[in-house]
């Protein structure tokens, strides 16, 4: 079945800096989420790419749909000690509905 | 309410029960998703309801798992004979209809702790 590679696992950083974080897939997605999990919540979505080559911004927030439609990559610049919480990449293939998810990324920011 | 509510939040079961995981999705909403998130682990799928169609059981990892919706409203996700491998947080999402560009919400979770 599809997989996901999400990279990295987890990352400790200063308030104010930028954080990047990627995903890779072994079969190509026609669409890429990206979700943000806060402890005893479900997972919300904080953007959606629908085609390759996409760069989509949502605030501090950048995700990119990479051109070969194998990867996808999400940026947080100045971050803020609100953004700890788990982030996991999601993709689908063709019309399918169900969701590929990546282990997600463990972001805590240090104020 | 106005969005996709669980219950319980919590449950602790002892190996050999059975379980029963309620999903109220959001009014309206067509499609219901279950999903298991187990410890530092991505989301699994494991259901999905769309309409009155035959739903989608292809991620239910044994016969000892099954789920039940009634129309487009509530559903229930039941575990029989629970194994310990089955701690872990089951969330139910809701969408408009079953096109991938709608997206998903989810509800808090159910932790369930098998003893």
């Amino acid at each position: 079945g599809q997989q996901l590679n999400q990279s990295p696992q987890s990352m400790f950083i200063q308030e104010g800096e930028d954080v990047s974080m990627n995903c890779t897939s072994s079969s190509i997605f026609n669409t890429w989420l990206w979700y943000k999990q806060d402890p005893g919540e479900g997972p919300v979505l904080l953007i959606a790419l629908y085609k390759a080559g996409e760069l989509t911004s949502n605030g501090r927030l950048t995700a990119q749909f990479g051109i070969t439609r194998k990867d996808s990559f999400l940026n947080i610049s100045a971050s803020i000690p609100s953004d700890v919480g788990i982030y996991f990449c999601a993709g689908s293939g063709g019309s399918n509905y169900k969701l590929t998810f990546g282990k997600g990324t463990l972001l805590t920011v240090n104020p | 309410g106005a969005g996709v509510s669980q219950s319980p939040s919590n449950k602790v079961t002892e190996k050999g029960k059975d379980v029963e995981l309620r999903c109220d999705p959001i009014s309206g909403h067509t499609a219901l998703y279950w999903y298991r998130q187990r410890l530092g682990q991505g989301l699994e799928f494991l259901i999905y309801f769309q309409g009155n169609s035959a739903p989608d059981k292809s991620g239910l990892p044994s016969d000892r798992f099954s789920a039940e919706r009634t129309g487009e409203s509530v559903s229930t996700l039941t575990i029989q004979r629970t194994q310990q491998e089955d701690s872990a947080v089951y969330l139910c999402a809701s969408t408009m209809t079953r096109r991938t560009s709608d997206t998903q919400y989810f509800g808090p979770g159910t932790r369930l702790t098998v003893l």
